[in-house]
């Protein structure tokens, strides 16, 4: 397995644009995890999802923020209208067991908004 | 919900000493406890975890201690080598059914050659 695949691995872009950041969770795997890095506020949940579900989205900061799953093997994180306190790291993250089992991060989304 | 705290921010030891990063959290529900660790420029990945049902778990140089009491854990690591330097993280579950985990701040080791 490729492991947990994410794209784009860097994007930058405009204040105001719309970010569409995208997920490949390891086959099998039912459970996913958008998380946000940053310096400030560290590594920070931003939505689960079991079964293709969103099961806790309470991390989501803000309206401008949704996530979909679509099907067990895609999920995606949209940011409308982007703004410079959204530049992070993004990593979405895979797991049999949810919050009782190891989590396989992808190499992340690195956002820079302008 | 779960509140995980994790200290030291940072530390750096001498390489060949060992290092130590506690970790607290706040759920007596909570039943399984990872460490992360995370190079720079890199993602999380697992090194070690520990379930309720032991006190200690030891992988080469690495081990994870956990006190259920006093809910907290530890990540120990002897002889510390250079590729050591990272930052770690530890996590415990949030309680209820929508089971994901909390991360705790993170401790930044250096380790000096």
């Amino acid at each position: 397995d490729a492991g947990v695949i994410q794209s784009p691995r860097h994007e930058v872009t405009e204040m105001g644009q719309e970010v569409t950041l995208r997920c490949k969770p390891i086959s099998g795997h039912n459970s996913l995890f958008w998380y946000r890095q940053t310096m400030m506020r560290g590594l920070e949940l931003l939505i689960y999802f079991n079964n293709n579900v969103p099961i806790d989205d309470s991390g989501m900061p803000e309206d401008r923020f949704s996530a979909k799953m679509p099907n067990a093997s895609f999920s995606t994180l949209k940011i409308q209208p982007s703004e410079p306190r959204d530049s992070a790291v993004y990593f979405c993250a895979s797991s049999w067991l949810a919050g009782d089992g190891e989590q396989f991060f992808g190499p992340g989304t690195r956002l820079t908004v302008l | 919900g779960e509140n995980v705290e994790q200290h030291p921010s940072t530390l750096s030891v001498q390489e060949g000493d060992s290092a130590v990063i506690k970790c607290t959290y706040s759920d007596s529900a909570s039943n399984y406890f990872p460490w992360y660790k995370q190079e720079l420029g890199k993602r999380p990945q697992l090194i070690i975890d520990i379930r309720s049902n032991v006190g200690e778990k030891k992988d080469q140089r690495i081990a994870v201690t956990l006190n259920k009491t006093a809910k907290h854990f530890s990540l120990h690591i002897t002889e510390t080598q250079p590729e050591d330097s990272a930052v770690y993280f530890c996590a415990a579950p949030t309680s209820g059914s929508a089971r994901q985990l909390t991360f705790g701040s993170g401790t930044q080791l250096t380790v000096l050659p």
